[in-house]
Formats: structure tokens, sequence, C-alpha cells
């Protein structure tokens, strides 16, 4: 079967940083997606990777391997409005998005 | 209005009502999406649309019907629902090439939560 895994729950400190690991096994791959949902809100797009390597954008990086089924989503500067969560997805050979459960992000003063 | 817009926002029916979510998206996009957000899984991809017409229909029970009567416009019709369907219901929109290989991002719409009695 196909699969996404990620952390249920981290909980980090505002000012800090955190790295939310993503793990896949897919029938080939077209791109990964991370998306940010605030409670009660709508996903909205973070970052695409489709190369191996680290996409930067801002204070989110973003980073794949493929030969690992890898990739991590790094949040710096952690201010308390990226309390949310943040689903990993990846898209299969057939063009097919597989999504993961998401990861909820707690900041702490 | 811009981006996706989805109505109602929060629903309450009884398994013998009929119901229907609408959404709307403001951006050009030739692809639009239903899915399903239960807590703590995956989100499940219900119904696509490309170019007006249904694409992908991922065994979806019968009590939910997709309508879509435009680029800009779906609908979900839910009719004899069971409480095991009640969810946030998110609606999207992308804009994919004509060979049909997806490879934009998803706009997502604020979703119908749907509670089923």
């Amino acid at each position: 079967g196909q699969n996404i895994d990620q952390p249920t729950e981290m909980t980090a400190t505002e000012g800090a940083i955190v790295q939310i690991n993503c793990t896949y096994q897919t029938s080939g791959f077209n791109g990964l997606f991370w998306y940010q949902q605030h409670a009660g809100e709508a996903p909205t797009f973070l970052s695409y990777n489709v190369l191996d390597g680290l996409e930067e954008k801002g204070r989110f990086s973003s980073f794949l391997s493929r030969s690992k089924g890898y990739s991590y989503l790094l949040l710096k500067e952690l201010q308390m409005k990226d309390s949310a969560s943040y689903l990993c997805a990846v898209r299969n050979s057939n063009y097919q998005l597989i999504w993961g459960a998401g990861t909820k992000l707690i900041i702490k003063p | 209005e811009t981006g996706v817009t989805q109505t109602p926002r929060h629903l309450v029916m009884g398994m013998t009502n009929k119901k229907s979510l609408k959404c709307e998206q403001h951006l050009g996009h030739n692809a639009m999406y239903w899915y399903k957000q239960s807590a703590k899984k995956p989100l499940e991809l219900m119904f696509v649309y490309n170019f007006k017409e249904q694409t992908e229909n991922n065994s979806v029970p019968s009590r939910f019907s997709p309508e879509c009567p435009n680029s800009s416009h779906l609908f979900l019709h839910l009719h004899t629902l069971q409480p095991e369907d009640s969810a946030l219901y998110l609606c999207a929109s992308s804009q994919e090439g004509e060979a049909w290989k997806p490879t934009g991002e998803l706009f997502f719409g604020e979703g119908s939560r749907l509670t089923v009695l």
C-alpha cells in the first residue's frame, strides 16, 4: 500500500526552530507538497519539492531526499501564529495525491 | 470575492434529510475537487472534475452525489447520510495542463462542517 508518515503532534517554543519529518512509500513520485492548516481554516500551500535538496522560503524551508523517501519542513524563529497543522502530501506516478494525517504543531511562549 | 468559497460553513442534518454543499472558485482554474477531512486522518479524495468532466470517483457511497455545472461551481448533494459521514468537507481547485498531468498546488476553501444526527 501507499502511505505517508508524519508525527501526530509536536511542541516547540516561540523563537526556536522545529523540524517536522515526513516519510513516504508511494508507487512512484511526482512531487511532494507541504500545506499549513490553522484550526477551522482552509489548508494553504507552503512548499513544493520535486528534486532533491533544500527549498528555502523565508522562515520556512523544505527538504527532500527521493532515495530515502523522506522530507522535512523546517520552521525558524517560531511565532505563535505558526501553531497549526502541517500536512505532507506526495503525488505518485499516477498523479494521485497521497496525504499524511498531519502534524499538529503547538507553540508555547 | 476571491479564492474558493464554500457554503454553508456548518450544517446539521438528520439521516433522512437531503441537503447540498456548494463550492465556488474565483481563480479561473479548470479542476475542482471534493475532499473529506476527519480528525487525525489523512484527507480523503472523493471526486475530481477536470474541465467539468468527472475524472475520478474514489468509491464514494451513492448517498454522496457531485454536480459540476461549470468550471467555477461544484456541488455535493447529500441524501440519507450516516453518522459516520460527519466530517469537514473541503472543496479545492487547481489549474492543470491539458494532458491532465496535475502538477499545480491545490487552493482550498474553508470547508463545510457536517454533523449527521
